[in-house]
Formats: structure tokens, sequence, C-alpha cells
């Protein structure tokens, strides 16, 4: 069964502790992995898309990384702004476009 | 350039009753998803229509439908409403790209709250 687990649910850092969040996945064959920021009542926001391990994008304090069981979402010198939860979800081979998202990570970055 | 629309906001309805929510997709998007979140939890797929047919399907019951509209605009309709059904309703638009990932942008949700 295809699934993503995210650790940890919640992280609650300093303002500038630098920190990772982990996104493990299993899938019969990865079509592409995405990384989303959910403010609290509102839709997810568009970050980041991998599709090969190796693969890194970044986005201002935000980097993406992937290998072929896991992805990681490194952020450098948090601001409170960063808090938000952070969400993770897989594209399947085969899929017409089925998202699989995990839980989540709340991350709280403190002044 | 209007990203995804979506009516209402917010919704209050009474078991067993019927809802319809709309979604406008982002311009130069022809696929629309529809998706359900729980409080505390991630989205959950319930169908993709693409040329205004329904694609694909999660696994939730007939009770829930869509509908696609020549201008690419979708309809998620919900009937014999059940408390479970409280959520926010999240849409999310894309361009179809057969064999290849689908990058997916969300409206801001519809909260359905059913009393």
């Amino acid at each position: 069964e295809d699934q993503v687990t995210q650790s940890p649910e919640a992280l609650r850092l300093q303002e500038g502790e630098s920190s990772s969040l982990n996104c493990s996945y299993t899938v019969s064959g990865l079509r592409g992995l995405f990384w989303y920021r959910q403010d609290p009542g509102k839709g997810p926001e568009f970050l980041f898309t991998l599709y090969s391990a190796g693969e890194e994008k970044e986005k201002e304090r935000l980097k993406a990384t992937l290998t072929k069981k896991e992805s990681f979402l490194h952020i450098t010198a948090p601001k409170p702004e960063d808090s938000a939860t952070y969400l993770c979800a897989v594209q399947a081979e085969g899929s017409q476009g089925n998202l699989i998202f995990g839980k989540g990570t709340k991350l709280s970055v403190k002044p | 350039d209007a990203g995804v629309t979506q009516s209402p906001t917010h919704l209050i309805k009474t078991r067993g009753q019927q809802v319809t929510l709309r979604c406008s997709p982002k311009s130069g998007h022809d696929t629309v998803s529809w998706y359900q979140q729980a409080l505390g939890q991630g989205p959950q797929f319930i169908f993709q229509y693409y040329e205004e047919e329904e694609r694909q399907r999660g696994n939730f019951p007939d009770r829930f439908s869509g509908h696609q509209f020549p201008n690419y605009s979708s309809e998620l309709n919900v009937n014999a409403l059940l408390l479970g059904d409280s959520a926010l309703y999240l849409c999310a638009s894309s361009v179809f790209h057969r064999g290849s990932y689908n990058e997916q942008f969300f409206g801001p949700g519809t909260r359905l709250t059913v009393l």
C-alpha cells in the first residue's frame, strides 16, 4: 500500500535555529514528491516538486532533497513567519494525479 | 492572475441534507481534483476531473459526486450528510500531463460543518 509518513509531528524552534523535517514514503514507483506549506484554516501552498533521487530545490530559507526512500525539508535560520504545517505528498506511477499526503509537521518558530 | 477560487468559504448543514461546493481553477489549468481534510490530518483524495469526466476516484462512497463544466470549473456534491463529513474541502487545479507528474495548486478551501 502506498503511504507517506512525516516526522516529527511537531517541532518547536528558536528563531535562527536550523533543523530538518523528514518525509518517508512507500510507493510502487515514484512519479513525483511535493512539499506544501499550510497555514491554519487555509489551503496548502505549493513549495517544491522533486522527481528523481539526488535532486535538490531551494527557496529562500527552505531546501528540499530527495532519496529513494525519503525526502528532507531543511530550514536554515528560520523566522517566526515560517511557522506553519508542512505537508509532504507523493504521486505514484500509474496514478492520474492522486496525491497521497502525510499528516504533516507543525513547525513553531519563537522569536 | 487569479489563483484557484472556491465558494462558499464556510457552510453549516444538518445531518441528511445535501451540499454543493464550487471551484474555479487557476487560469490555464484544465484538471480539477477534490480533497477532504479532517482536523489534524493530511488531505485525502476524493476524485479528479479532466475533460468533464471523472478520471480517478479515491476511497469515498457514492454519496460524493462531482461535475466539471466546459470552462473547467467544477462542483462537488455530497448527499445524505453525516457528522463525519465535517471537514475542510479543498479543490486543486493542474495541467494534465499523461504519464508525468502533475503539480497541483490548491484553493483556500470550504469549511463544512455538519450538525
